[in-house]
């Protein structure tokens, strides 16, 4: 089954701290693993991506984490800044066909200042 | 990243007419387009598949002749929703895959029908 599981829903994190946020997936047929960003009222934009074959991946103060063997991933923002809250959605590519995206359910991230 | 426009960005119209939203890539070609529709604090939800030069591939539940979708070229495609009721209210987003298979999505279009 294509289906990808997002935790937390929603997480709140101080100035300064780091947020995690977590994904996993049921099967194999996924080989794109990428990250958007949502504002209110805005459309997802790509943050950061990751492919099978690496198990780590940092772009400033993001960070994906891939556990293949897990069938995990997730994204840690360092140093969490209060311009950084928004929604945050994982997503798998389908391998196959027109490479559909399967999205998380979504995290609404806050930071606290 | 490569730049998707979608326009309008909000639109409010009386129940029973039709509305048209257009996606366009700005600086690439996308021979893959996607349609989205998300309901508050809710993740995406994809609609359909659209090629160019060929027929949408809509999901299940998805009903084609509501949600018209026509992609004519490899920068354009646009979806029509026919006969808006109240229950189409929603934010539809499009998305555009590169050569290399990444998808950027649009801002997002706010239909609201009265």
């Amino acid at each position: 089954q294509q289906q990808v599981k997002q935790s937390p829903q929603s997480l709140i994190v101080q100035k300064g701290g780091i947020s995690i946020i977590n994904c996993a997936y049921e099967n194999t047929a996924f080989d794109y693993f990428p990250w958007y960003q949502q504002f209110p009222g805005k459309g997802p934009a790509l943050l950061i991506a990751i492919r099978p074959d690496v198990s780590e991946k940092k772009e400033g103060r993001f960070t994906i984490s891939f556990n293949k063997s897990a069938k995990q991933f997730s994204l840690h923002i360092m140093d969490s800044q209060p311009g950084d809250s928004a929604t945050y959605f994982c997503a798998a590519r389908v391998k196959r066909g027109a490479q559909k995206l399967v999205f998380g359910q979504g995290t609404r991230l806050t930071i606290n200042p | 990243g490569a730049v998707v426009s979608q326009h309008p960005s909000r639109v409010i119209c009386k129940s029973g007419t039709s509305v048209k939203i257009e996606c366009r890539s700005l600086d690439f070609q996308a021979t893959t387009m996607f349609w989205y529709r998300q309901f508050p604090k809710q993740s995406l939800m994809l609609m359909a598949t659209s090629n160019e030069g060929s027929k949408a591939t809509y999901e299940q539940g998805v009903e084609k002749d509501k949600f018209l979708i026509n992609h004519a070229s490899l920068t354009l495609s646009t979806l029509t929703v026919t006969s808006a009721h109240p229950e189409d209210s929603s934010f539809y987003i499009c998305s555009a895959t590169t050569p290399k298979n990444i998808q950027y999505f649009g801002a997002g279009t706010r239909l609201s029908v009265l």
